[in-house]
């Protein structure tokens, strides 16, 4: 079935520092995919996606581009603030069986100031 | 997006006892979805709730101890039932935006520590 992997954390990056956060998928078909952040006692919000290869989805400063051949969507930002310090989920829909949508495991990000 | 709204932020309840979740809409929405997240967890889909007809649930969870309603296009309800320690999470109500290209839009979320 459809799955998400992607990197172990805590990620802990000094403020100013580029962010990097794997994530690859397994899917059959041409799934979409996401990027949810969840900060400390909220719910998760929808931060960036792609619906197809080659997009690159983009918002706040990050970024991830859809690649089918490596089938990866790996989250950047060129400079992290203290405020970036959040859950980041990688996310798919396969747009098969449903709409159900597939979460990794998250990688939680500390930004020191 | 859609904006929704959902309570109770967070609650400690008795072993035992049940805990009746709400998440508003303010859109019409075909479908609900229920996930919960235990600590330290990804996301977990509990249901999908459709309005008009009983609720679609994953493996490992079953109406009995995760009853749901869905009485209109903007409402919906998880209740917790007959809950014990392992029931501690959290609970998110979601929703389709726009097709499900578009993503999904999360409730805040409902703490449930149970004691």
């Amino acid at each position: 079935g459809d799955s998400v992997t992607q990197m172990e954390g805590p990620v802990t990056l000094s403020e100013e520092a580029f962010l990097t956060i794997n994530c690859t998928y397994t899917a059959t078909g041409y799934p979409s995919l996401f990027w949810y952040v969840q900060y400390p006692g909220e719910g998760l919000q929808l931060l960036l996606k792609a619906t197809k290869a080659d997009d690159k989805g983009s918002n706040k400063g990050f970024e991830a581009t859809y690649r089918k051949e490596t089938t990866s969507f790996h989250l950047e930002k060129g400079s992290v603030q203290v405020s970036d310090s959040a859950v980041y989920f990688c996310a798919l829909n396969g747009n098969t069986g449903g709409f159900k949508t597939i979460f990794g495991a998250g990688t939680r990000l500390f930004v020191k100031a | 997006s859609a904006v929704i709204s959902q309570k109770p932020s967070r609650d400690i309840c008795q072993r035992g006892t049940s805990l009746t979740i709400q998440c508003q809409v303010d859109s019409q929405v075909t479908m609900m979805f229920w996930y919960r997240q235990q600590p330290g967890q990804s996301l977990t889909l509990i249901a999908t709730a459709n309005q008009g007809s009983e609720a679609t649930y994953e493996s490992g969870f079953v109406i009995d101890k995760f009853p749901i309603s869905r009485p209109n296009l903007t409402f919906s309800t998880l209740t917790v039932s007959n809950m014990s320690p392992e029931d501690s999470s959290i609970y998110l109500c979601s929703v389709e935006d726009e097709g499900s290209n578009y993503g999904y839009t999360f409730g805040s979320g409902t703490r449930l520590t149970v004691v």
